[in-house]
């Protein structure tokens, strides 16, 4: 069975200073991995996915994240924190290729970030 | 390029009520899914739809059911209306034969059941 837990509920840095959310996987298949944000009252915006073609993912406003199968992690960080980055954000996994699985995302319980001018 | 739309943007029910809602796919997108997420929890699958017929299923009662037409918009519709049911539904659509399952979700419906 594929899940993703995400370590910590709320984060809070303070603006300019790293980010790091942290999200373990386990999944019977090579998984797809990808991070979501979701800004208040607002849908799923992709941030990043992993596909297996590189372990280290660049995504969209500067994030990052590290695909590390030995430690079953994928975690996100971003090297300096905006204030438009306060947000929450889903570690989602993809139980193996489209083709041959039912396709449902599987998501993380989600880290709220808040950012401290 | 259209995103992911839904309808309506909010909604506020009885219990025992039946309610639908609906969603148009992104252009070039077969494949819809739907997601509940409850105030502060991560979405949770409900069930997919391609090429009219169900094509998945995640951990919810048969009373939520779903439609999907010609043009790849789908319906989600949910009968006897629960307090539990209050939430957040989001709308994903995808391109089947897509190998990694990228999905985009559209803005979502705020039900609200009383």
């Amino acid at each position: 069975a594929q899940s993703v837990t995400q370590l910590d509920s709320h984060v809070s840095v303070s603006e300019g200073t790293p980010v790091l959310l942290r999200c373990n996987y386990s999944s019977s298949y090579s998984p797809s991995l990808f991070w979501y944000v979701q800004h208040p009252n607002k849908g799923l915006q992709l941030l990043l996915k992993y596909t297996s073609a590189a372990t280290l993912v660049k995504g969209i406003n500067g994030f990052e994240a590290e695909f590390k199968k030995s430690e079953t992690s994928f975690h996100l960080t971003k090297p300096s924190a905006h204030m438009s980055d306060a947000a929450e954000y889903f570690c989602v996994v993809s139980p193996g290729n489209y083709g041959g699985s039912q396709g449902n995302l599987i998501f993380g319980k989600g880290t709220k970030l808040s950012v401290k001018p | 390029e259209t995103g992911v739309t839904q309808s309506p943007t909010h909604l506020i029910k009885t219990r025992g009520q039946q309610v639908t809602l609906r969603c148009s796919s992104q252009s070039g997108h077969n494949t819809v899914s739907w997601y509940q997420q409850a105030l502060g929890q991560g979405p949770q699958f409900i069930f997919q739809y391609y090429r009219e017929e169900e094509n998945g299923r995640g951990n919810f009662p048969p009373r939520f059911s779903g439609l999907q037409f010609p043009n790849y918009s789908s319906e989600l519709n949910v009968n006897a209306l629960e307090l539990d049911d209050s939430a957040l539904y989001l709308c994903a659509s995808s391109s089947r034969g897509g190998v990694y399952n990228e999905q985009f979700f559209g803005p979502g419906t705020r039900l609200t059941v009383l």
